[in-house]
């Protein structure tokens, strides 16, 4: 069945660092792939997304490219602030009516 | 203009009662969704509804029970809650035909059995 890995946190990062969140994937068919972001006390929102392979998708300073050769998608920014504090959810949608969502990864940024 | 919203935000209840969780979307979605996330933050979808009808039931307990009056709406019902019913509930919704098309998530509602 369809499936999404990603790495487990929490990371934690000083401000100014770079980083990288692990996500790979397992799916039949052509899936999109997704970063949601979750504040605290928030709801999940759309962080960036790519709907074929080679696709980069980008967004507030974060991007991801979907790597079918290696089925992974993962997230990256090269200078992350106090803000970007957060979990992080990578996820799938092979067009069915049931988005899988990888574990979470929470992100903890430090000034 | 929230996309998504539900009702209430907190909720705080015995074991044993009865409580209901609205939900509602101005998005023009067909599809919408619950999910239950725990204190680790992991997401497990409960239900999904197309068109108002269930097309996901995800192994949740009979207690819980789905409704929804129209494609707008779904709402969450809860039968003799029970502690390991604390958690915080999501609605979402989204055009799931269509893969390349991300979920849209209210902003949760948080229930607490004491």
């Amino acid at each position: 069945g369809n499936s999404v890995t990603q790495m487990e946190g929490p990371v934690t990062l000083s401000e100014e660092a770079f980083l990288t969140i692990n996500c790979t994937y397992t799916a039949t068919g052509y899936p999109s792939l997704f970063w949601y972001v979750q504040y605290p006390g928030e709801g999940l929102q759309l962080l960036l997304k790519a709907t074929k392979a080679d696709d980069k998708g980008s967004n507030k300073g974060f991007e991801a490219t979907y790597r079918k050769e290696t089925t992974s998608f993962h997230l990256e920014k090269g200078s992350v602030q106090v803000s970007d504090s957060a979990v992080y959810f990578c996820a799938l949608n092979t067009g069915g009516f049931k988005t899988i969502f990888g574990a979470g990864t929470r992100l903890f940024v430090k000034a | 203009d929230t996309a998504v919203s539900q009702t209430p935000k907190y909720l705080v209840t015995q074991m044993g009662n009865d409580k209901s969780i609205k939900c509602e979307q101005n998005l023009g979605h067909d599809t919408m969704y619950w999910y239950k996330q725990d204190s680790k933050k992991f997401l497990k979808i409960m239900f999904s509804y197309n068109n108002k009808e269930l097309i996901i039931n995800e192994t949740v307990p009979n207690r819980f029970s789905p409704k929804s009056p129209d494609k707008a709406h779904l709402n969450l019902h809860i039968n003799s809650l029970e502690l390991g019913d604390s958690a915080v509930y999501f609605c979402a919704s989204s055009q799931e035909r269509d893969r390349t098309q991300h979920q849209y998530f209210g902003p949760g509602t948080r229930l607490t059995v004491t």
